[in-house]
């Protein structure tokens, strides 16, 4: 069964780095497509990126900027960093794994999704 | 980008209802279309892909349908799980834009 699970600082400052961690298990990161996807409270989904473990990275232009990615093969984990948070960026974020079926990217798998505040 | 609008939204429907959620991209997009189904405080599933492909593990009472720009789930007769909130994905290009989401309700 796969498993991934998001962790990482509940509360980071504003123009501050997010780090948020996805730890997969049930599944190996490799051969597959990761993605984080956020939802800012009362709101719809915002996909930010995906990423192929071998590093194929595809970005959402409007935080191609402040967006790395990573994936570690040997802890089997997902990684994201946003760089100058503000206020905008509280949301819940959820990283999800892609199934590739010839018509795109489907996200199959996700996490429960965790809460990040920014605030001072 | 490409601008997924849904609609209706909301949607009030009745237990045994047979419901349509409709998704229109503003561009074509083939047969790049996902959908999935959100509940309150908990991550998104997926219910469909390549618009017309039923997820594994999925009711049979879900389908999806179109090509192009515009596209349709139905769910054939409703269950009291699937008051949800149902969002539409297009992965044809990137961003992989999200419609606004349709929010079930019950009637």
């Amino acid at each position: 069964q796969v498993q991934l699970q998001e962790s990482g600082p509940g509360l980071v400052k504003p123009s501050e780095t997010l780090s948020l961690t996805c730890t997969v298990s049930g599944s190996s990161v490799s051969g597959y497509y990761w993605s984080w996807i956020r939802q800012a409270p009362g709101k719809g989904l915002e996909w930010i990126v995906y990423k192929y473990h071998t590093g194929t990275t595809n970005y959402n232009p409007s935080l191609k900027s402040r967006v790395t990615v990573s994936v570690d093969t040997s802890k089997n984990q997902f990684s994201l960093m946003l760089s100058f948070v503000t206020a905008a960026d509280t949301a819940v974020y959820y990283c999800a794994r892609g199934k590739s079926n010839g018509f795109g990217l489907a996200l199959e798998h996700w996490g429960q999704g965790s809460l990040v505040t920014v605030s001072s | 980008d490409i601008q997924m609008t849904q609609s209706p939204s909301p949607l009030s429907a009745s237990v045994g209802d047979r419901v349509t959620i409709t998704c229109r991209a503003n561009l074509r997009i083939s047969n790049y279309l996902n959908w999935y189904q959100q509940k309150p405080g908990k991550a998104p599933e997926l219910l469909i892909y390549a618009a017309s492909s039923l997820q594994s593990g999925v009711p049979s009472r879900f389908s999806g349908s179109g090509s192009g720009t515009d596209f349709t789930l139905t769910i054939s007769r409703l269950q009291p799980e699937d008051f949800a909130t149902y969002y539409c994905q297009q992965s044809y290009m990137v961003p992989h834009t999200f419609g606004q989401g349709t929010k079930l309700e019950i009637k």
